[in-house]
């Protein structure tokens, strides 16, 4: 167990809809990644937020959102779903020791399906 | 940008055997290199890492020797047990900040 929880573990919704993926860190960890896990790119970083606040931003489409909370959960908001971005959605945390390589912790995903 | 290029799996071996998955990447400086694991149905697990040229990571009877001249970090294991079927990550961190480049992935199948 990674000490990484992510709600739900499935989603199914239609096209146009709009979605919320939620996952809680590891105890102690600031740091939150999302990637995106389909057949065709692999597993894609979308973005990184450290204590609240954006770090960094990767290949996350204008369609797509994120924050962290005061708690330090963190939800990703998926809107004007296409059929393309049916996926398993990972969490990460670490610690974000800048220099220190800290590993990354990660979730068990979220499948969305889009139909 | 940064980049891992892994071998095409699915890669299909037979319990005993030798162990090796191709990983060679492209980074600005010098990146420290990581090999992760997913089981079925779970999220990646941090199999082992090198931060340096020339420094070997192993965990659990795998092994990976970073090699700047090639820039490479081949995952490799003796004699590869059933249980060591899942699908194998190499990725990077580069430069600032500590998110991780990941390649495609590669599927090992072990079987008796």
């Amino acid at each position: 167990d990674s000490g990484v929880t992510q709600t739900p573990k499935h989603l199914i919704t239609a096209t146009g809809q709009r979605v919320t993926l939620r996952c809680s860190p590891r105890s102690g960890d600031l740091s939150v990644y999302w990637y995106q896990q389909s057949l065709d790119q692999g597993l894609q970083f979308l973005i990184q937020y450290y204590n609240g606040e954006e770090r960094a931003k990767g290949n996350i489409l204008e369609r797509f959102s994120a924050q962290q909370f005061p708690d330090l959960h963190s939800e990703l908001n998926l809107s004007s779903l296409e059929l393309g971005d049916s996926a398993l959605y990972f969490c990460a945390s670490s610690v974000d020791v800048e220099g220190g390589n800290p590993p990354l912790h990660f979730g068990n995903g979220t499948r969305l399906t889009v139909t | 940008g940064d980049s891992v290029t892994q071998m095409e799996g699915p890669v299909t071996l037979s319990e005993e055997a030798f162990l090796t998955i191709n990983c060679t990447y492209t980074a600005t400086g010098y990146p420290s290199l990581f090999w992760y694991v997913q089981y079925p149905g779970e999220g990646l697990q941090l199999l082992l890492k090198a931060t340096k040229a020339d420094d070997k990571g192993s965990n659990k009877g795998f092994e990976a020797t970073y090699r700047k001249e090639t820039t490479s970090f081949h995952l490799e294991k003796g004699s590869v047990q059933v249980s060591d079927s899942a699908v194998y990550f190499c990725a990077l961190r580069a430069g600032g900040g500590n998110k991780l480049t990941f390649g495609t992935g590669t599927q090992l199948k072990v079987e008796l």
